[in-house]
């Protein structure tokens, strides 16, 4: 399996334009999770998926932040419009919810933002 | 309010010594606790993890300790070695297989 997929993988960008991100979970995992790193926050969850369906976006930062999972194999989360302070990488992990290790999440590479 | 902290950012030892990495946490309900490790521009790898219903698990060069009524964990490499130099997060999670909560990382750097 080539693992969690994500592109692109370096963006820059000028304020008010619009990100969108996107991962390739693992085939077969059921759960798929975005998390932002940053020096401040460290690595905070903004939202995870279980079979498609949104669970929790409690730590989506603002309406300006919206995350899709039109289908198994594919997720996108887009910033509009982009801001400084968006600047982070951001990971997408998944995970297999509901059998042993479904703690254990596989992260890509991570999409490191940079607003200018 | 941070509710998984590891609060050494940074951590140097040379080769050959004991690394101890260490990680509090503060809320009850975590019962599983995970360890990843993070080179540069990769993403972060699991490494070793532990339930609340032991208080030790071993994997070749690292083990986890888990103190519950001090709500607090360590990560143990012996000995270190230099391919050992990453930011090492800890992370947790409640029943259900709730998503994890990651410390901020703390950076070891193994001295040759």
């Amino acid at each position: 399996d080539a693992g969690v997929i994500q592109s692109p993988r370096h963006e820059v960008t000028e304020m008010g334009q619009e990100v969108t991100l996107r991962c390739k979970p693992i085939s077969g995992h059921n759960s798929l999770f975005w998390y932002r790193q940053t020096m401040m926050r460290g690595l905070e969850l903004l939202i995870y998926f279980n079979n498609n369906v949104p669970i929790d976006d409690s730590g989506m930062p603002e309406d300006r932040f919206s995350a899709k999972m039109p289908n198994a194999s594919f997720s996108t989360l887009k910033i509009q419009p982009s801001e400084p302070r968006d600047s982070a990488v951001y990971f997408c992990a998944s995970s297999w919810a509901g059998g042993p290790g479904a703690n254990v999440l596989t992260f890509g590479a991570g999409s490191r933002l940079t607003v200018l | 309010d941070q509710q998984v902290k590891q609060n050494s950012p940074s951590l140097s030892v040379q080769e050959g010594r004991i690394s101890i990495l260490n990680c509090d946490y503060t809320n009850s309900m975590f019962d599983y606790f995970l360890w990843y490790k993070k080179y540069p521009a990769e993403g972060p790898t699991f490494l070793i993890s532990i339930s609340s219903i032991k208080d030790k698990n071993e994997d070749g060069r690292f083990t986890v300790f888990l103190n519950k009524s001090a709500k607090h964990l360590s990560l143990h490499i012996v000995p270190s070695q230099p391919g050992d130099s990453a930011v090492y997060f800890c992370a947790a999670s409640a029943l259900g297989n709730t998503p994890l909560v990651f410390g901020k990382g703390t950076r070891l750097s193994v001295i040759a």
